[in-house]
């Protein structure tokens, strides 16, 4: 099974940096996954990370490290629409491609 | 391009009644198909999980079912409806990752 913890809400100015933690306790960890979901809404992918290290998509970047268990998600220039939810979801090797998600973070930009 | 299709968007149904969410996916082929229930202000809850027609694991046991009649076809059933079934459920595929998610559907139970 997993654990997966993540802080329940933050809230940040437009304009600044936020960075949302994920930490997690798997047995085959194969892939570590963030999500955006705006209230009422899908979610929709953000970014991968199965090897250590950053991976940057334009404000949004992930880091990871396997040795922790350990990842964060980074947002830059923050913009009110960045005002959501954030999920953390680990996929487990063994797990038939299935996540496993963590309860979310709920982000609030402030101007 | 792939597609993913979830209906209905909402719906609010009495108690004991029965249910079935339909998901459809287009563009693609043998995708794996999950179903996740969200419930209010908190996570994704994996409920089925389909790789391949008439192939379905459920991974919370309760008083729902779930059958692939047809390669890109996914629906979510269930025949006595309880009061703790209302929550925001989603369809989503991927071949391996990412996974896909459709527009969800928002279950009212009354």
């Amino acid at each position: 099974g997993q654990n997966i913890d993540q802080p329940t809400e933050m809230t940040a100015t437009e304009g600044a940096i936020v960075q949302i933690n994920c930490t997690y306790q798997t047995s085959g960890f194969n892939g570590l996954f963030w999500y955006q979901q705006h209230a009422g809404e899908a979610p929709t992918f953000l970014s991968y990370n199965v090897l250590d290290g950053l991976e940057e998509k334009g404000r949004f970047s992930s880091f990871l490290s396997r040795s922790k268990g350990y990842s964060y998600l980074l947002l830059k220039e923050l913009q009110m629409k960045d005002s959501a939810s954030y999920l953390c979801a680990v996929r487990e090797g063994n797990a038939g491609n299935m996540l496993t998600f963590g309860g979310g973070t709920r982000l609030m930009v402030k101007p | 391009s792939q597609t993913i299709h979830q209906w209905p968007a909402t719906l609010v149904q009495p108690v004991g009644s029965p249910l079935s969410l339909e998901c459809t996916v287009e563009g693609t082929s043998n995708p794996n198909l999950y179903w996740y229930r969200q419930a209010a202000g908190r996570g994704l809850q994996l409920l089925f999980y389909s790789v391949g027609i008439g192939q379905i694991s459920s991974e919370v046991p309760q008083n729902l079912s779930a059958s692939r009649p047809q390669d890109r076809q996914f629906i979510l059933s269930s025949k006595k409806l309880l009061l703790s079934d209302s929550g925001f459920y989603l369809c989503a595929w991927g071949p391996n990752q990412p996974q896909h998610f459709g527009d969800g559907t928002r279950l009212s139970i009354l």
